[in-house]
């Protein structure tokens, strides 16, 4: 079956712009998380959606909002970009209940 | 969040079992240990998890002591394949499927 499905894979853009990344789950996972990973403060949790409601959200500013559809399908929106926003993005899927998680490849992004 | 304690990087021989350890002193009840690697430029990936007894699959052994205050994860015979960074993270059944990662292990595997 087909994993998770995040795109783009790299994107650049400039401080004080927003981007929206996306993120297509294994069919039938209905909860889908979105984390950052940086060198330095390694990977975080940005937020958890699970039946089109955000069930967690991590410390990240308001700048960073998320929603999901009602094919499960979820998307992230960074605003105003700063270049500390670069990161690699990574999306993962679960089925309900104390399951695995199942990541996608990530989306690469650069604020310069 | 409960937190864990993992050695900043580990090395092992290839073909030989490797032993990665976890500390989790503050592990309440509702708490699952879950492991998951990542490999080099990939998202990571799920290893195994356990709540109180000892599990296996066909990657690895997860070993709990007997208070849950620790745990460690045991790959029976290296390969090349297994250079990643491995990450021992609580997971509270009640919390949704939110992951709270650590600094993990980076093992190296030489040949």
């Amino acid at each position: 079956k087909a994993g998770v499905t995040q795109t783009p894979r790299y994107l650049i853009k400039t401080r004080g712009q927003q981007v929206t990344l996306s993120c297509s789950p294994i069919s039938g996972h209905r909860s889908v998380s979105w984390y950052q990973q940086t060198p330095g403060q390694g990977l975080q949790f940005l937020f958890e959606y699970f039946s089109e409601t955000q069930r967690n959200k991590g410390n990240f500013p308001g700048r960073f909002s998320g929603r999901q559809f009602s094919n499960s399908r979820s998307e992230m929106n960074v605003s105003t970009l700063e270049l500390g926003d670069s990161a690699l993005y990574l999306c993962a899927s679960n089925l309900e209940g104390n399951t695995e998680a199942f990541f996608g490849q990530g989306t690469r992004l650069t604020v310069v | 969040d409960a937190k864990t304690t993992q050695p900043n990087s580990m090395e092992s021989n290839e073909e030989e079992p490797v032993h990665l350890p976890c500390n989790h002193s503050t592990i309440s009840g509702t708490d699952y240990i879950h492991w998951y690697r990542q490999l080099p430029s990939q998202g990571p990936e799920y290893v195994i998890h356990g709540l109180t007894s000892n599990v296996n699959n066909r990657m690895a052994s997860l070993a709990i002591a007997e208070d849950r205050k620790s745990s460690t994860l045991i790959l029976h015979r290296a390969t090349l394949r297994d250079a990643a960074v491995y990450y021992c993270i609580l997971r509270d059944w009640n919390a949704g499927n939110m992951l709270t990662f650590g600094g993990g292990t980076r093992l190296m595997v030489k040949p």
